[in-house]
């Protein structure tokens, strides 16, 4: 069984600039996360999606963060505009009944 | 508001000896426990979970432990390995009777280091 895929790995961007980040969960997982890792701290959550619809995004910054999850199967989160606080990994995660799985994440430097 | 808290930043241990990581939380509502594994650049996997109606899972080297009246966890290594080097992240869901528990709530991690 495949993993969470997320892509680019890796991202490096100047302040102000905008940003997306794909997400592909486990075929079949109905709920999606995002979630943002800054150094040194644990992940927190953004957004999350129960199909196409959002049940959670109370600690998404939505002067600049948006997500989407158009067909209930993959996801985009992007940041515009950018800010040096964003600089993190960001992380999505998949779940159908019970744990949820966690893709590689993207790290995101903005200089 | 740091709902669940690691207070140690990092543990360094012998091959063969016992880790112990403990986790903190504030929130009464939580009822799910989890702890994540997470390598250099990887995302977290878990690891092992416990219910708020036990005090106690078991699983192969790992054992955590729960006491409710503390509000505290731990997570037991025995033995230890150099395998097992990683972030350690406890986590905490409030799933109000529900099947998901991917809405977590994450202290800030452990590092663990097991020194041959």
């Amino acid at each position: 069984e495949a993993g969470v895929a997320q892509s680019p790995r890796y991202k490096i961007i100047e302040k102000r600039q905008s940003v997306a980040f794909w997400c592909n969960p486990i075929s079949g997982h109905a709920t999606l996360y995002w979630y943002q890792q800054i150094l040194g701290q644990g992940p927190k959550l953004l957004i999350q999606f129960q199909n196409n619809g959002v049940v959670d995004d109370s600690q998404l910054p939505k002067d600049r963060f948006s997500a989407e999850r158009l067909k209930g199967v993959d996801s985009t989160l992007k940041i515009q505009p950018a800010k040096l606080e964003d600089s993190a990994v960001y992380l999505c995660a998949s779940s159908s009944h019970t744990l949820a799985f966690f893709g590689q994440g993207t790290r995101l430097t903005v200089v | 508001d740091q709902q669940v808290k690691q207070n140690s930043p990092s543990l360094s241990v012998q091959e063969g000896r016992i880790s112990i990581l403990n986790c903190d939380y504030t929130n009464s509502m939580f009822d799910y426990f989890l702890w994540y594994k997470k390598y250099p650049a990887e995302g977290p996997t878990f690891l092992i979970s416990i219910s708020s109606i036990k005090d106690k899972n078991e699983d192969g080297r790992f054992t955590v432990f729960l006491n409710k009246s503390a509000k505290h966890l731990s997570l037991h290594i025995v033995p230890s390995q150099p395998g097992d080097s990683a972030v350690y992240f406890c986590a905490a869901s409030d799933n109000a009777g529900g099947t998901s528990y991917g809405k977590l709530t994450f202290g800030q991690g452990t590092i663990l280091t097991v020194h041959p």
